[in-house]
């Protein structure tokens, strides 16, 4: 049982550059989110989804998009790259919802040039 | 919409003292509450949660958490500091009105041999 894992560890980007934060959970959860952590701003929210095919947004979700197409995964895509999206992503899952542990993955520090 | 505040970005303590991590929360309905602690280049890791009965609640690693409700209050403490404490901690909250967590800034814990 690997729990949430992420991809890749470490990626340095250009401005204007695009990619994709890979993210998969093998605990049949339900509820998957993405958040920044920015340093002394704690966790935002930028995306999360309640299922297969259903997501909606967080926080701060501009300049990022998600999709759904099976329960493990939930990948997070950066178009258009700019300097302040410069932060460590964090991939969680949980089985439910507000009462429910959120499960993380180890992260992506993600740095724009 | 729930928000969190904690009282302090970093916190030294020497090994075998006493922890104390200060959490407040605003929420109109009544909250769920987590702790929970990331370690160096780590996603985060849940610590205790509390969600209704008994307002004493322990975690794992020997803390443990009072909900306090007069005072909108959710302090993390454990009695003596081990090296291993070494980490940040963030106190969160959610309740049935919008069941996302929302995350504080985070308490950075050092601990002194």
């Amino acid at each position: 049982n690997a729990g949430v894992t992420q991809t890749p560890k470490f990626r340095i980007l250009k401005i204007g550059q695009s990619m994709t934060l890979q993210c998969a959970q093998d605990m049949n959860h339900n509820y998957m989110y993405w958040y920044r952590q920015d340093p002394g701003m704690g966790l935002k929210l930028i995306y999360y989804s309640v299922g297969a095919g259903i997501t909606d947004k967080g926080e701060v979700p501009n300049g990022y998009n998600v999709s759904r197409s099976t329960t493990e995964d939930f990948p997070l895509r950066l178009e258009l790259a700019a300097p302040s999206q410069t932060s460590v992503y964090f991939c969680a899952s949980s089985a439910g919802t507000y009462t429910d542990t959120q499960y993380f993955g180890p992260g992506t520090r993600l740095t724009v040039l | 919409a729930q928000s969190v505040t904690q009282l302090g970005s970093h916190v030294s303590v020497s090994e075998g003292a006493l922890v104390l991590l200060r959490c407040n929360y605003s929420s109109s309905v009544p909250p769920y509450l987590f702790w929970y602690v990331q370690y160096p280049n780590q996603g985060l890791q849940l610590l205790l949660k509390y969600t209704t009965g008994a307002t004493l609640v322990k975690g794992i690693n020997g803390f443990e958490a009072e909900f306090k409700k007069s005072e909108t209050s959710f302090h993390l403490t454990k009695p003596s500091a081990h090296m291993s404490d070494a980490a940040e901690y963030f106190c969160a909250v959610s309740d049935i009105a919008d069941y996302k967590l929302s995350f504080g800034a985070g308490t950075t814990v050092t601990v002194r041999a």
